[in-house]
């Protein structure tokens, strides 16, 4: 009966470092999503799975960003040789359905991550 | 690069007072208004949401109207409370109908 879950909250890394940052959806839920939020912003789609099927990746902003959801629900976004801008929240939500306007995508509270 | 425009960007009201959001899009492909409340430390969740065949959608004291040949759309927030208080985000829904695209975002605070 949880709600999506992210780990950890917090993450401070040194500029260069790989990050790993985890979502686990709602049981059941066959779609999860990735979206950043800058501070003071709106969240921007990174990526969309459907099940273990990566079906949209155009919003990763380059290649040191990647996903994976191997199993279907567990999630993992991985950030490699971060920069300062990757400094923000990285929200993760799920979704019962694979789509639709009535699928609504249910959103954990996020992972801080600061880099310095 | 937004595609949805959210003005204000700050909104201050008195209890009881109405709390208006507007928000406007381009792509008239979208076929799905949500608005989400974030709170601090929170993720967004679903406040009410349209579809762009009615004009108008009340639940409680939230009201969405909608312009489709304005391409716009606006939260109306009756009786605004304390407790109202929260960042609110207007969103369409483009794509194979699971991409949210969020505006920027209006912070809302409700004196007491």
């Amino acid at each position: 009966g949880a709600g999506v879950s992210q780990s950890p909250r917090y993450k401070v890394a040194k500029r260069g470092q790989d990050v790993a940052l985890r979502c686990d959806p709602i049981s059941g839920h066959v779609s999860l999503f990735w979206y950043q939020q800058a501070l003071g912003q709106g969240p921007e789609f990174l990526t969309y799975f459907q099940n273990e099927a990566q079906l949209d990746k155009s919003g990763l902003p380059s290649d040191r960003f990647f996903a994976e959801r191997p199993e279907g629900s567990v999630s993992t976004l991985k950030i490699q040789r971060t920069q300062q801008e990757d400094s923000a929240v990285y929200l993760c939500a799920s979704s019962l359905r694979r789509g639709g306007a009535k699928n609504i995508q249910y959103f954990g509270a996020g992972t801080r991550l600061s880099v310095l | 690069q937004q595609q949805v425009k959210q003005s204000p960007q700050s909104l201050i009201v008195q209890k009881g007072g109405i709390s208006i959001i507007n928000c406007a899009y381009e792509n008239t492909a979208f076929d799905y208004f949500p608005w989400y409340q974030q709170f601090p430390g929170k993720g967004p969740a679903l406040l009410i949401a349209i579809r762009p065949d009615v004009s108008e959608k009340k639940e409680g004291r939230f009201t969405i109207s909608f312009n489709k040949s304005a391409k716009q759309f606006s939260l109306h927030i009756m009786d605004s409370q304390p407790g109202d208080s929260a960042t609110y985000f207007c969103a369409t829904l483009s794509g194979s109908g699971s991409r949210l695209t969020f505006g920027e975002g209006t912070q809302l605070t409700v004196n007491p």
